[in-house]
């Protein structure tokens, strides 16, 4: 199993600023991922976090705009740049302990951004 | 892409089964089916997977049929707690899990 805490839960901040979103899990793994969930809609993949590399990003997603780390295997940061009431969603974390398909995915409590 | 087709919305009365369905035509043999919800302001929790046979945990039971084309998740008694949007996955994306809309369980008491 996988115990993930992000931080912050929540934040409001202003347009054209960035925000910082961490994720520390209780144990090393190898996948770990980025989602976002905008108001009323399903999760959404932002990205898998690799540890060493440069991170993969899906359609629609852009370094520029949500650049992250993973400089190890318990921890990852994802930013939010340059932000715009658009950006307004909950951002969550997810990790997938072991090798393969036939393991469980655990989830972070979300960071829920308002951007005004 | 193994693409999934749920029910928009359920609902059931508490200490009543509830039988959530998916389809997943297109699914490949070695694709696992894996069940999440998500709980009002909490992230995803698991909640069971499968492959091919029907599987039991203490959340709930899993039949998947015998083509594979579709499953069906089995809340034995439903609490007014498991009322959440379930989320069908095939776990095909070399690990990432792709979540689509969901089925909104609600429960009445």
């Amino acid at each position: 199993s996988a115990v993930i805490s992000q931080k912050p839960s929540r934040d409001i901040c202003q347009r054209g600023t960035s925000l910082t979103i961490q994720c520390q899990v209780d144990s090393q793994v190898t996948m770990m991922f980025w989602y976002r969930q905008q108001p009323g809609q399903s999760l959404t993949l932002i990205a898998t976090a690799n540890q060493g590399s440069e991170a993969t990003y899906e359609s629609g997603f852009v370094i520029d705009k949500f650049p992250i780390s993973r400089p190890n295997l318990t921890f990852s940061t994802l930013t939010v740049s340059n932000m715009s009431p658009e950006d307004s969603s909950i951002y969550l974390c997810s990790v997938r302990p072991g090798w393969g398909m036939n393991t469980e995915a655990f989830f972070g409590q979300g960071t829920r951004l308002t951007v005004v | 892409d193994a693409k999934t087709t749920q029910p928009n919305s359920m609902e059931s009365n508490e200490e009543e089964p509830v039988h959530l369905p998916c389809n997943h035509s297109t699914i490949s043999g070695t694709d696992y089916i894996h069940w999440y919800r998500q709980l009002p302001s909490q992230g995803p929790e698991y909640v069971i997977h499968g492959l091919t046979s029907n599987v039991n945990n203490r959340m709930a039971s899993l039949a998947i049929a015998e083509d594979r084309k579709s499953s069906t998740l089995i809340l034995h008694r439903a609490t007014l707690r498991d009322a959440a949007v379930y989320y069908c996955i095939p776990d095909n994306q070399g690990g990432k899990l792709i979540f689509g809309q969901g089925t909104e369980l609600s429960v009445k008491p």
